[in-house]
């Protein structure tokens, strides 16, 4: 079963509008983490924010912001007035108690910002 | 600082072949994963090793071997290579296991088996 599906394959908007990607987990874990990485075109992952199952408190950083709703088991990443060095893979990833905290990937969201 | 490096950066090989590919992490993270990424797909989890030993294994077969080195330093090996394996391979270093601190990730060793 998948345990972390990122139903959006490639997303492309125009620059300055805001989008969001979505990513929805599975766990029966209660101890668990969640990740979002980037990877632009050179390949190399960024690392851009973990959350742990006991915070649900949203976060902001700059133009970047994350949902994170344990009801709907989802932790969706918003990016505000987008630009075009945005344009990367974006990856959302799980790490369970119960799994060695192994990191579990979702498939990928490609996010094309066109100028 | 340096980040996580790896090499080679690109390699070709012929089906039955064996690889060797090298990482280094940061200068005092003791923990290094390694993960291979089909294009298109999201990273697979093939080994952790923390303080030298194995601390997890992802679902690879026996063919792909790896091991950690006294100054943390890493390699992993493929045996009998199949037109399967030609991945990005990434290795991704943290201070200590993960997941209390984040990974950092290498650009990778992009292999091509022909």
């Amino acid at each position: 079963a998948q345990k972390v599906t990122q139903a959006q394959t490639e997303i492309s908007v125009v620059e300055k509008e805001d989008v969001t990607l979505d990513c929805v987990y599975e766990t029966r874990d209660t101890t668990y983490y969640l990740f979002w990485y980037k990877q632009p075109p050179s390949g190399e992952l960024v690392f851009l924010i973990r959350r742990n199952s006991f915070d649900e408190q949203n976060e902001i950083s700059g133009r970047y912001s994350w949902n994170f709703q344990k009801s709907t088991s989802s932790f969706n990443f918003t990016i505000t007035a987008s630009q075009v060095v945005d344009s990367a893979v974006y990856f959302c990833a799980l790490s369970e108690a119960n799994s060695n905290y192994q990191l579990i990937w979702g498939a990928g969201t490609k996010l094309i910002i066109k100028p | 600082d340096a980040g996580v490096t790896q090499s080679p950066t690109h390699l070709i090989k012929t089906r039955g072949q064996h690889v060797t590919l090298r990482c280094s992490p940061i200068s005092g993270h003791k923990s290094v994963s390694w993960y291979q990424q089909v294009l298109g797909q999201g990273p697979q989890f093939i080994f952790q090793y923390y303080e030298k030993e194995e601390r997890g294994r992802g679902n690879f077969p026996d063919r792909f071997s790896a091991r950690q080195f006294p100054n943390y330093s890493s390699e992993l090996n493929v045996n009998a290579l199949l037109l399967g394996d030609s991945a990005l391979y990434l290795c991704a270093s943290s201070l200590v296991r993960v997941p209390y601190n984040e990974q950092f990730f290498g650009p990778g060793t992009r292999l091509t088996v022909l």
